[in-house]
């Protein structure tokens, strides 16, 4: 059974921090994506990353996939108040059709 | 264009009850996926069906299924509820099947339901 583990589970920090939130598995995937997620909302997409070392950057994110396709990151630099929201890893794993959700990253960016 | 349409948004029901939750795929998809989202498990995959097929499988019970129709539109139907079954169910469309397409899954708002 692939299993993403996301830590760390809740983030609380002041604006203008830096954050590292990492998506960690066993298994290898075929192309792993991050989702925001904000109450009463479901969740959107905020990158795809599908080789290996590969690193992406959207505005103050920066994704990084492991070398091994087994772990990410998400890196928020200068936090805001509108990147609070629950923050899910997901990956696809070879030869199937699902793709498996991390346990999610709840982040709070207090002004 | 319209997003993924989920309804009802919000409903209540008793043990023993069924339910059925509808979702309309945003036009052009053929693939709808379903997710059911709780605070202790988070987000858990359904099934996914594409071109009214059931492709793939989560681990629920047998009380939980689905089908999809030539529109692709989805439905998902609970019977004999239970109360661990109270949870967002979201449901998710794309132009193909998920691990084949590193294409984005589009969201809908979701159907909260709760089972008294």
């Amino acid at each position: 059974t692939q299993l993403l583990e996301q830590s760390p589970q809740f983030l609380s920090i002041q604006e203008g921090e830096n954050l590292t939130v990492y998506c960690n598995s066993s298994s290898v995937f075929s192309s792993l994506q991050w989702y925001r997620q904000e109450p009463g909302e479901g969740p959107v997409l905020l990158v795809t990353v599908v080789t290996g070392g590969e690193v992406k950057k959207l505005k103050r994110l920066t994704f990084q996939f492991g070398d091994a396709r087994k772990d990410s990151s998400l890196h928020i630099t200068a936090a805001q108040p509108g990147d609070t929201g629950l923050y899910l890893c997901a990956g696809a794993g070879p030869g199937t059709y699902k793709y498996i959700f991390g346990t999610g990253t709840r982040l709070k960016v207090l002004a | 264009k319209a997003g993924v349409t989920q309804t009802p948004r919000y409903l209540i029901k008793t043990r023993g009850q069924q339910v059925t939750l509808s979702c309309s795929p945003i036009s052009g998809h053929r693939s709808v996926s379903w997710y059911q989202q709780t605070p202790g498990q988070g987000l858990q995959f359904l099934f996914e069906y594409f071109s009214e097929t059931q492709r793939n499988k989560g681990n629920f019970p047998g009380r939980f299924s689905g089908r999809q129709f030539s529109n692709s539109r989805s439905e998902m139907n609970v019977s004999t509820l239970e109360l661990g079954d109270s949870a967002l169910y979201l449901c998710a469309s794309s132009l193909l099947p998920g691990a084949t397409n590193t294409g984005e899954l589009f969201f809908g708002e979701g159907s909260r339901l709760t089972v008294l």
